[in-house]
């Protein structure tokens, strides 16, 4: 089935490197987030696309962080001069329309894109 | 106060047990609410969506309180495929993202 596929699936990169992880979202679903996961932690909200919206950046860990969502479908998450805290598994996110109460239904996860930062 | 708080366990039960995880959230404006499983290694999914005063699926059941912010996730007889972490998940106080406490391990043993 067409789900949410995000790549790569594992990077490794050195230390003050540039990264980009992708995510494509279920074809239709106006919402995507990235979330990312260190080890043994919870999810951490990065950044939220609602259509046309502004996006909301309230969860960008700092400036190094910048994502970008070109005509409503593909994103790309990039990471400007990684640092070893970097490391964790960066998830993408879709649902459809606001639903109920103006809010997203069911979240639909890709598989995470592992980065390791040495 | 975080936006989503829970408490991470591990709960480990019997086969067959009932088990109780709650979760505290700040936004008291959020409208809807959910429960998410993670497995080891792979992305959540959604287990249970909560709406008002709560809903029941099979051997889970989601209770909404509003008065003080937390809802609850109540597993009855539970299976050695339970094993997992649960998530809480709310809006956030701008109520655009919805956001994940750091989940409860759940572990089911025979």
């Amino acid at each position: 089935g067409a789900g949410v596929s995000q790549s790569p699936s594992n990077k490794v990169t050195e230390k003050g490197k540039d990264v980009e992880l992708r995510c494509d979202p279920i074809s239709g679903h106006t919402a995507l987030y990235w979330y990312r996961q260190s080890l043994g932690q919870g999810l951490e909200f990065l950044i939220y696309f609602q259509g046309n919206s502004a996006p909301d950046k309230s969860g960008l860990p700092s400036d190094r962080f910048s994502a970008e969502r070109t005509g409503g479908s593909v994103s790309t998450l990039t990471i400007q001069r990684t640092q070893q805290e970097d490391s964790a598994v960066y998830l993408c996110a879709s649902s459809l329309e606001p639903g109920l109460a103006g809010g997203p239904g069911e979240l639909f996860f890709g598989e995470g894109s592992r980065l390791t930062v040495l | 106060r975080k936006e989503v708080e829970q408490d991470p366990g591990p709960f480990n039960v019997p086969e067959g047990a009932t088990v109780a995880f709650n979760c505290t959230y700040s936004n008291s404006a959020s409208q809807s609410f959910f429960w998410y499983r993670q497995d080891c290694r792979k992305e959540p999914k959604l287990l249970m969506s909560v709406y008002s005063s709560g809903n029941e699926d099979g051997r889970f059941t989601a209770q909404l309180n509003r008065a003080s912010q937390y809802i609850s996730l109540l597993i009855r007889d539970s299976k050695l495929s339970d094993s997992a972490t649960y998530l809480c998940v709310s809006y956030n106080q701008a109520g655009t993202a919805l956001i994940f406490g750091k989940g409860t391990t759940l572990s089911v043993s025979s």
